[in-house]
């Protein structure tokens, strides 16, 4: 069965400061990668995606996240962060069949 | 414009009482159709998943079912609710399409058992 590990539970940064999230993966066939985002009060919605190709995705808001097959991860960065980008971040796999399977999300705090 | 919705929006309900959740998907046809349910930390769990009217896959064993009576319509009940069943509740869809594997989620439903 596949798994989806996300190590860092809680990130607090500064305005303008480089983030990175990691993402770690279990499955050893083809995968789709997402990253999803979810704002305070908001709905859950999709940052980027990773189906095939380029291994560097480049999402909304600026952010980019690279797969790395050989060590089965999917970080995602984003090399100045704003307030507004205070969300809990979740990383998700699909593997075979019509499921995601996500990791346990990371709540990040950008201070003004 | 695909738009999903879920109601109601918070739910306070005293343990072993039933419980009905719906969400309901416009703008699209034949979606794909997932419960999850969100715990702090531990990220987002499927509960069950639909591919098509009256089929229901469950994917963890609980104390709750879920029943889809129209293509667009994803009910999630519980004839007895239990203090674990506390959470935030999210309904969302996806296309039948292989190429386009995302979903997409509606608001939740913040369910407190009492």
């Amino acid at each position: 069965a596949q798994s989806v590990s996300q190590h860092n539970h809680h990130v607090i940064l500064s305005e303008a400061a480089s983030l990175e999230l990691g993402c770690n993966y279990s499955y050893g066939g083809t995968v789709n990668l997402f990253w999803y985002v979810q704002y305070p009060g908001q709905h859950l919605q999709l940052l980027l995606k990773y189906f095939s190709g380029d291994p560097l995705v480049k999402g909304i808001k600026g952010f980019e996240a690279e797969f790395i097959k050989s060590k089965f991860s999917f970080n995602l960065r984003k090399p100045s962060v704003q307030w507004s980008d205070t969300a809990e971040y979740f990383c998700a796999l699909k593997a075979a069949g019509n499921k995601l399977t996500f990791g346990g999300g990371t709540r990040v705090l950008v201070k003004p | 414009s695909q738009t999903i919705h879920q109601w109601p929006a918070t739910l306070v309900q005293p343990v072993g009482s039933p419980l009905s959740l719906e969400c309901t998907v416009e703008g699209t046809s034949n979606p794909n159709l997932y419960w999850y349910r969100q715990a702090a930390g531990r990220g987002l769990q499927l509960l069950f998943y639909s591919v098509g009217i009256g089929q229901i896959s469950s994917e963890v064993p609980q104390n709750l079912s879920a029943s889809r009576p129209q293509d667009r319509q994803f009910i999630l009940s519980s004839k007895k609710l239990l203090l674990s069943d506390s959470g935030f509740y999210l309904c969302a869809w996806g296309r039948r399409d292989r190429v386009y594997n995302e979903q997409f989620f509606g608001p939740g439903t913040r369910l407190t058992v009492l």
